[in-house]
């Protein structure tokens, strides 16, 4: 069974920094992009990024070029979003994410994490 | 950014109904779209990809069809547990989107 189980989420003044994870088992882990979607409070879901499963290809939103890097570790079965120079509109709920297989892209997110809260305040 | 807008934002039924959702696509994105469920303090849940495939154990009332740039979900009769916010996404670039949400709610 696919399990996706992310932390690191908080409460980060703004300017700050937060990095997430997402331990994943249940799948063979290298074998699959994983993205970050994130979902601000009462709002809708929003892209973040997303990591070929050898982690030799990222890809992010536009908005958040530059701020937000993608990793993972294919020996821990983990991904990670580093997030730095925080703003209050980062606050959001992150979950990862894991493409339908067969699905024939990265993004068609078929099995999801429980998220984890970032909360961007002073 | 390809934009998707879907219609309604928030649509009132009663159990039995048929309930149409339309997503609209700022340009084509052929049949890359996806559907799509999620409920109050949950993960979303996909329920539809490249347009018409049912995922998994997605129940048959469930369907989805268009291409190009207008899609529609439907729900053939609508069940309590389907009372829920549904969402489209486009995957047809590398920056994927997704439509702001329609609210299900019991009429």
């Amino acid at each position: 069974e696919v399990q996706l189980v992310e932390s690191g989420g908080g409460l980060i003044q703004p300017g700050g920094s937060l990095r997430l994870s997402c331990v994943a088992s249940g799948f063979t882990f290298t074998s699959y992009a994983m993205s970050w979607v994130r979902q601000a409070p009462g709002k809708g879901l929003e892209w973040v990024s997303t990591i070929s499963g050898g982690g030799g290809g990222s890809y992010y939103a536009d908005a958040l070029k530059g701020r937000f890097t993608i990793s993972r570790d294919n020996s821990k079965n983990t991904l990670y979003l580093q997030m730095n120079s925080l703003r209050a509109e980062d606050t959001a709920i992150y979950y990862c994410a894991l493409p339908l297989e067969n699905s024939g892209s990265y993004y068609v997110f078929d099995s999801w994490g429980q998220g984890t809260q970032a909360t961007v305040s002073s | 950014d390809i934009q998707m807008t879907q219609s309604p934002s928030t649509l009132s039924a009663s159990v039995g109904d048929r309930v149409t959702i339309t997503c609209r696509a700022s340009q084509s994105i052929s049949s890359y779209l996806a559907w799509y469920q999620q409920k109050p303090g949950k993960a979303p849940k996909l329920l539809i990809y490249k347009a018409s495939t049912l995922e998994g154990a997605v129940p048959s009332r469930f369907s989805g069809s268009g291409s190009g740039t207008e899609f529609t979900l439907t729900i053939s009769s609508l069940q309590p547990d389907d009372f829920a916010t549904y969402y489209c996404q486009q995957y047809n670039s590398y920056s994927p989107t997704f439509g702001q949400g329609t609210k299900v709610e019991i009429k």
